[in-house]
């Protein structure tokens, strides 16, 4: 099972929006509604923030908001602030029951 | 509160194994799933396997076929990741999760991670 792709890295200044992508395949993200989106701060173990495609755990900042459209999923992050900086992960459930993560991109505020 | 706390750093030579614990509490145990996730430094996240708790059922990624063993422990609401034949490559922060409800797709809860350092 290959890793879905992510751009490496997207940056925007403070009060921006930016948009991540995450592609697959049929096989994964085009197959179920099940893409999660994990944030990870340096040195610090992944933290959840949309699951299901488009939803929010408690807790998460409305700002956070994720969506799909055939084997590509997106998440994005409104009124970005500092401490939306880090890294993100894409993960998606797979038809062979098993779960594959993206390659990550590294969030910058400006 | 649900908590998971991961068992402490290991150094291993190369070929050997190593076994990772992660403790469970706050939550029904047996009404889970937990999946381990590595992260190499500086690299992404890795998914390694799952076991459905209840059932005792695992699922792995074709990648650790044959090299890794997930198990748990009712008693202890503890799960264990173990991985044989470790080579320099399998150096990396392992991480345990739990789905709760188990069904729900989601992995609200994270352990801490455990450094798994292999070296001669």
């Amino acid at each position: 099972q290959s890793a879905l792709t992510q751009p490496a890295s997207v940056s925007g200044s403070p009060g921006q929006s930016i948009t991540i992508s995450c592609t697959g395949t049929s096989s994964d993200v085009g197959a179920y509604n099940y893409v999660s989106w994990y944030q990870q701060h340096p040195d610090k173990a992944p933290k959840l923030m949309i699951h299901d495609v488009s939803n929010r755990p408690s807790g998460v900042s409305d700002r956070f908001s994720g969506s799909k459209s055939g084997n590509t999923a997106s998440l994005t992050i409104s009124g970005l602030q500092a401490e939306d900086e880090a890294d993100y992960y894409c993960s998606s459930y797979t038809t062979i029951s098993t779960y594959v993560f993206g390659t990550g991109t590294k969030v910058t505020v400006l | 509160q649900m908590q998971l706390e991961q068992s402490g750093p290991e150094v291993k030579k190369p070929g050997t194994s190593v076994k990772v614990s992660c403790k469970t509490s706050g939550f029904t145990f047996s009404s889970s799933a937990v999946q381990w996730v590595r992260q190499a430094r500086g690299q992404r996240l890795e998914w390694i396997a799952w076991i459905i708790v209840g059932s005792g059922q695992t699922n792995r990624a074709q990648k650790f076929q044959g090299r890794v063993t997930i198990t748990r422990d009712m008693s202890t609401s503890t799960a264990y990741m173990e991985l044989s034949s470790l080579t320099s490559e399998d150096t990396a922060v392992y991480y345990c999760a739990a789905e709760v409800p188990q069904g729900t797709i989601r992995f609200d809860h994270w352990g801490q991670g455990s450094l798994v350092t292999v070296s001669s």
